[in-house]
């Protein structure tokens, strides 16, 4: 069973970046069908998703977000990370790392990290 | 973008059946059969309820059940219980290789 686990800064400060590590267990980065994902959530609020990586490097994000995120992969230690630059107080969320597995016939986010709270604050 | 259109809140009694719509286009909703569903207990991560539009994962309830037509997805949950208290969310595969989710749906037992 994969689990996933986020860990980075609880704090962030305006105009700076948000930067957050997803350890993964009991599976591999490396699976050709996983697609890594970060999905975030204002308190209060739905979710979002900011985008993935696979385990290649390639990407795909959020179009509204694009212009501020770059995600990254080190398969070597089964870690993916997101960075997040230019933060405001709206960027704050609690921040979820994510699974997701795809092939010809199926396609789904199955499988979260317990979520982790980064307040933009000064 | 755009998110997906979910109801605010839904209610119905112990029970009872209640339904959940998510409104896409023929971009997400329509185009794959990849629709999902997670059930979020306050102060939790979201759980995978659905996949694939109507499938369910081991260990979920029968309870809940998944259906599509067009551009529109709808989760089902039959002989409601205290527990089914929860935030709902859609979520679906889109052709520009995204996710997009719906706005949520609070579901509350009567």
């Amino acid at each position: 069973q994969v689990q996933l686990q986020e860990s980075g800064p609880g704090l962030a400060k305006p105009s700076e970046t948000l930067s957050l590590t997803c350890t993964v267990s009991g599976g591999s980065v490396s699976s050709v069908s996983y697609y890594w994902s970060w999905i975030r959530q204002p308190p209060g609020k739905g979710l979002e998703w900011i985008g993935y990586i696979s385990y290649t490097g390639s990407t795909n994000y959020n179009p509204s977000l694009k212009s501020r995120v770059t995600m990254s992969v080190d398969t070597s230690k089964k870690q993916f990370s997101l960075k997040l630059n230019s933060v405001t107080a709206a960027d704050t969320a609690v921040y979820y790392c994510a699974g997701a597995y795809c092939s010809r016939t199926s396609c789904y986010i199955g499988y979260w990290g317990q979520g982790t709270l980064v307040t933009v604050s000064s | 973008q755009s998110a997906l259109t979910q109801p605010a809140s839904v209610s119905g009694s112990p029970g009872q059946s209640i339904t959940i719509s998510c409104a896409g286009t023929s971009s997400d909703v329509g185009a794959y059969n990849y629709v999902s569903w997670y059930q979020q207990h306050p102060g939790k991560a979201p759980n995978l309820l659905i996949y694939d539009v109507s499938k369910r994962p081991s260990g979920v309830s029968n309870r809940f059940s998944g259906s599509k037509s067009g551009n529109t997805a709808s989760l089902t949950i039959s002989g409601l219980q205290a527990e089914d208290e929860a935030d709902y969310y859609c979520n679906s595969y889109t052709s520009s290789s995204t996710w997009v989710f719906g706005g949520g749906t609070k579901l509350t037992v009567l």
